[in-house]
């Protein structure tokens, strides 16, 4: 069965730090990957998307996430975060039917000012 | 924009009460989702309708059902209640129903469900 997982629960860092989240999934073919994000009271917001090209993506508010197929991974990053960034973040990716993503458990992240 | 709209956003219920989530969109997306997002364990799909007239199990279906009542609104009913299906719900829809390169899910804002 496919899988995604996200290594950290919960990440707390300080303004201007450096932020990486990770994601890793289980799939053999050929893959659609995403991070959302979910800020506190709010509903889920895609951040960025991968479908094919540049493993690089960029997305929304200084983030960007690379493709690595060897490794099986879409983490996100961001040079330097800020207190407004504190929220759950998703990765997810597509599923067998293709009609369905199969997410991961979400990472709170708490940026202190 | 509304995009996706569901109600109610907050619901406590006993045990064994019946209820319905509605929601719609305004986009003209042909596939529409229902999940669960608890603490630890992500979003988990419960039915999702690919298109109009068409209702698909998802991961965790036990306990609801669905109405895809047509192209614009899809409702989740609990039919009797219990206090496992404390949860957050949110309905997704996108643009379909092919398969799913290219198309964004976009959510609702959820409805907080408290069974007693």
């Amino acid at each position: 069965a496919q899988s995604v997982s996200q290594h950290n629960h919960h990440v707390i860092l300080s303004e201007a730090a450096s932020l990486e989240l990770g994601c890793n999934y289980s799939y053999g073919g050929t893959v659609n990957l995403f991070w959302y994000v979910q800020y506190p009271g709010q509903h889920l917001q895609l951040l960025l998307k991968y479908f094919s090209g540049d493993p690089l993506v960029k997305g929304i508010k200084g983030f960007e996430a690379e493709f690595i197929k060897s490794k099986f991974s879409f983490n996100l990053r961001k040079p330097s975060v800020q207190w407004s960034d504190t929220a759950e973040y998703f990765c997810a990716v597509n599923g067998d039917s293709n009609y369905q993503l199969i997410w991961g458990a979400g990472t709170k992240l708490i940026i202190k000012p | 924009n509304a995009g996706v709209t569901q109600t109610p956003k907050f619901q406590v219920l006993k045990t064994g009460q019946s209820m319905t989530l509605q929601c719609a969109q305004d986009m003209n997306h042909n596939s529409m989702y229902w999940y669960r997002q608890d603490p630890g364990m992500g979003l988990r799909l419960i039915y999702y309708s690919a298109s109009e007239g068409t209702t698909d199990k998802g991961e965790v279906p036990n306990g609801y059902n669905v109405s895809r009542l047509n192209k614009r609104e899809f409702s989740l009913r609990l039919e009797s209640a219990a206090p496992s299906q404390t949860s957050v719900y949110f309905c997704a829809s996108r643009r379909g129903p092919e398969p799913l390169s290219g198309n964004t899910i976009y959510f609702g804002e959820g409805s907080w469900l408290t069974v007693v």
